[in-house]
């Protein structure tokens, strides 16, 4: 069945860090792919994604393109702050249908930035 | 907008008892909500699919008679956890479908002594 399957965490940068969370997927068919982030106490947040190959998801400094030839959708931000810290937690849908229907999550990277 | 609140946001209850968990939309209408498991450092695990007005889907491998889902109302789900036992304690998610969008609530954590 289709999968994710996330780098494990907990990952501890400096501030101003270059921040990558790695991020593969097994599914058929052309699944959309997403990435949430989780603050203490919060539900979970939409971040970005991207519907088909190529795309590239990107919000508030955070960037991740759907790779279909590696299926991958790695995470990245070229300088993190301390307020970025956070469970980051990859997922996808089946098949392009949007992120209304059933998602499939990834176990969550735990970020934490020092200042 | 788009907010999702749960209540309560943490339980504990007695082996053996059952506990009710409420999953609302607060500023929209939602004719579907997903309830979600997760156990400590791992990920998110579907367990049904609640429609409004309907009987809820449940994803292989979850009780159904365990794991009770009501959805009464476009902004109300509630997921009834009956003769909760220890290896039910967990954290319960639930989302909510809105204008091609799903949003999270907070979560509840449940803990069964």
């Amino acid at each position: 069945g289709d999968s994710v399957t996330q780098m494990e965490g907990p990952v501890t940068l400096s501030e101003e860090a270059f921040l990558t969370i790695n991020c593969t997927y097994t599914a058929t068919g052309y699944p959309s792919l997403f990435w949430y982030v989780q603050y203490p106490g919060e539900g979970l947040q939409l971040l970005l994604k991207a519907t088909k190959a190529d795309d590239k998801g990107s919000n508030k400094g955070f960037e991740a393109t759907y790779r279909k030839e590696t299926t991958s959708f790695h995470l990245e931000k070229g300088s993190v702050q301390v307020s970025d810290s956070a469970v980051y937690f990859c997922a996808l849908t089946p098949n392009g249908s949007g992120n209304t229907g059933k998602l499939i999550f990834g176990q969550g990277t735990t970020l934490q930035v020092k200042p | 907008g788009a907010v999702v609140s749960q209540h309560p946001s943490w339980v504990i209850c007695k082996s053996g008892t059952s506990v009710k968990i409420e999953c609302r939309s607060l500023d929209f209408q939602a004719t579907t909500m997903f309830w979600y498991r997760q156990f400590p450092k791992q990920s998110l695990m579907l367990m049904a699919t609640s429609n409004e007005g309907s009987k809820a889907t449940y994803e292989q491998g979850v009780e159904k008679d365990k794991f009770l889902i009501n959805h009464a109302s476009l902004t109300l789900s509630t997921l009834t956890v009956t003769s909760a036992h220890p290896e039910d304690s967990s954290f319960y998610i639930c989302s909510a479908s809105s204008r091609g969008e799903q949003f999270f609530g907070p979560g509840t954590r449940l803990t069964v002594l």
